[in-house]
């Protein structure tokens, strides 16, 4: 069983659909994260969770809106959301988040490529 | 720099070769650096997690060295194998933040 797991791997979506992406993290670990890849861009950070409490919301748009049910599971929900958002959603979790303790590495899951038409 | 900035952003190199890539990273209120190795169709994968100036780390053929008043890193890889070819990225988190802030990678292709 991997560490960070990711559903799903691949989504089409049209603009007005309601979908979302699902982590599950079987680390232990205290934070999750969300980033977005896009082409030709560095990994952009979303949202950073803190034993499920939204610590960190980078400017996102409210199209996107993340849920943290509890420290093990992740979710981004998305709605109304537009061609330019297409891009690989990667997941990832470390032990604590930066500060607290916290310099260890992210564990990343494998993404959802999610294509919007 | 307020960015996290990666040089050369590809590179092609012969089996055999040693290579060298360059993180240049904001020096003031550092917290930690990190390197990750993300090959193609996987997750990235970390390969050193670094925090004090003057830092030097290594992993097999695969060594890193910190200078935190600077404000960058090196990555080296002696010997390169085919295998070693992937996206290389750095990634800075600076105190009082949450933020592992990415570059955007040294992809490394190693010709057998």
């Amino acid at each position: 069983e991997t560490g960070v797991t990711q559903t799903p791997r691949h989504l089409v979506m049209g603009m007005t659909n309601k979908k979302s992406l699902k982590c599950e993290q079987h680390l232990g670990h205290n934070a999750m994260y969300w980033y977005k890849q896009s082409a030709k861009k560095p990994l952009e950070l979303m949202f950073v969770y803190s034993l499920e409490e939204r610590v960190e919301n980078n400017s996102v748009p409210s199209r996107f809106s993340p849920e943290c049910p509890n420290s093990s599971h992740l979710f981004l929900h998305l709605h109304t959301l537009q061609p330019e958002d297409s891009a690989l959603y990667l997941c990832a979790s470390s032990q604590e988040v930066p500060g607290a303790r916290g310099t260890g590495e992210l564990f990343f899951g494998e993404g959802s490529r999610l294509t919007v038409l | 720099i307020l960015n996290v900035e990666q040089s050369p952003q590809s590179l092609h190199v012969q089996e055999g070769d040693s290579t060298n890539f360059t993180c240049s990273f904001p020096s003031s209120n550092f917290y930690a650096l990190h390197w990750y190795r993300w090959e193609t169709a996987k997750s990235p994968e970390a390969l050193f997690v670094m925090t004090l100036n003057g830092d030097e780390k290594k992993k097999g053929r695969i060594s890193a060295t910190l200078n935190t008043k600077e404000g960058y890193s090196y990555l080296y890889i002696k010997g390169s194998q085919p295998e070693d070819s992937a996206t290389y990225l750095c990634a800075s988190c600076t105190s009082g933040t949450y933020k592992y802030i990415f570059g955007t990678g040294t992809r490394l292709k190693v010709l057998a």
